[in-house]
């Protein structure tokens, strides 16, 4: 599977748009970018997953480039509830391999 | 429905003492996995399964059996407990599709002694 790169860090103001990037340069034509988070010590939760074109759910939005080498995951109003670690992560297949992901912290 | 369920929640075992966590769901799902997370740390696979029948190691076996009898359970076996298998561990399953994502369990945090 290709590897991603996140930020291990990231903060956002409540109520305000959270914009997590995440590097995957090594992505091959038919691997999928999926995103998941972490609240707490609880098990990860899926938010949203693409190929190549954007996508949108009640959610988050994925923004992915058009040479599929980065994206971008979008809350569009976060929360202080949407305080996680947010795991980009590249799928081929029907494994997921988890890197560090980026640990966001929205602020009052 | 109940989704994907774990026991036990917490556990203290002495080295070299065995033990098995569980794991079940009730979603009809084909695919099931198992994963440690350390401290600090993203997910790590243990072992899957894509059916009842068939399993699979996944980056980190060693220490570790599984078994998939049903299609709802899939335990996985400590058999020698060392204490780097301190780590919380995590059940998912999934459906068949390519695209299909992975609902967890709530974890079973493990200690060993």
């Amino acid at each position: 599977d290709a590897k991603t790169t996140q930020p291990p860090s990231m903060d956002c103001a409540e109520g305000r748009a959270a914009n997590l990037p995440c590097n995957h340069s090594t992505i091959s034509g038919n691997e999928y970018v999926y995103w998941y988070r972490q609240i707490h010590s609880q098990g990860p939760q899926y938010i949203i997953h693409g190929l190549k074109n954007n996508e949108t759910n009640e959610m988050a939005s994925l923004i992915i480039t058009e040479d599929r080498k980065s994206s971008t995951l979008i809350l569009p109003h976060a929360t202080l509830r949407d305080t996680a670690v947010y795991y980009c992560i590249v799928q081929k297949g029907s494994r997921l391999t988890f890197g560090e992901g980026t640990q966001l912290t929205v602020n009052p | 429905n109940a989704g994907v369920t774990q026991t036990p929640k917490f556990r203290i075992l002495k080295i070299g003492q065995s033990m098995t966590l569980q794991c079940t769901q009730d979603m009809n799902h084909n695919y099931m996995y198992w994963y440690r997370q350390d401290p600090g740390m993203g997910l790590k696979l243990i072992y899957y399964s894509v059916g009842a029948g068939i399993t699979d190691k996944g980056e980190v076996p060693n220490g570790y059996n599984v078994s998939r009898s049903t299609t709802e359970d899939f335990p996985l076996r400590l058999e020698l407990a060392a204490p780097s298998q301190t780590s919380v561990y995590f059940c998912a399953s999934r459906r068949q599709g390519a695209t299909d994502t992975q609902y967890f369990g709530p974890g079973t945090r493990l200690t060993v002694l």
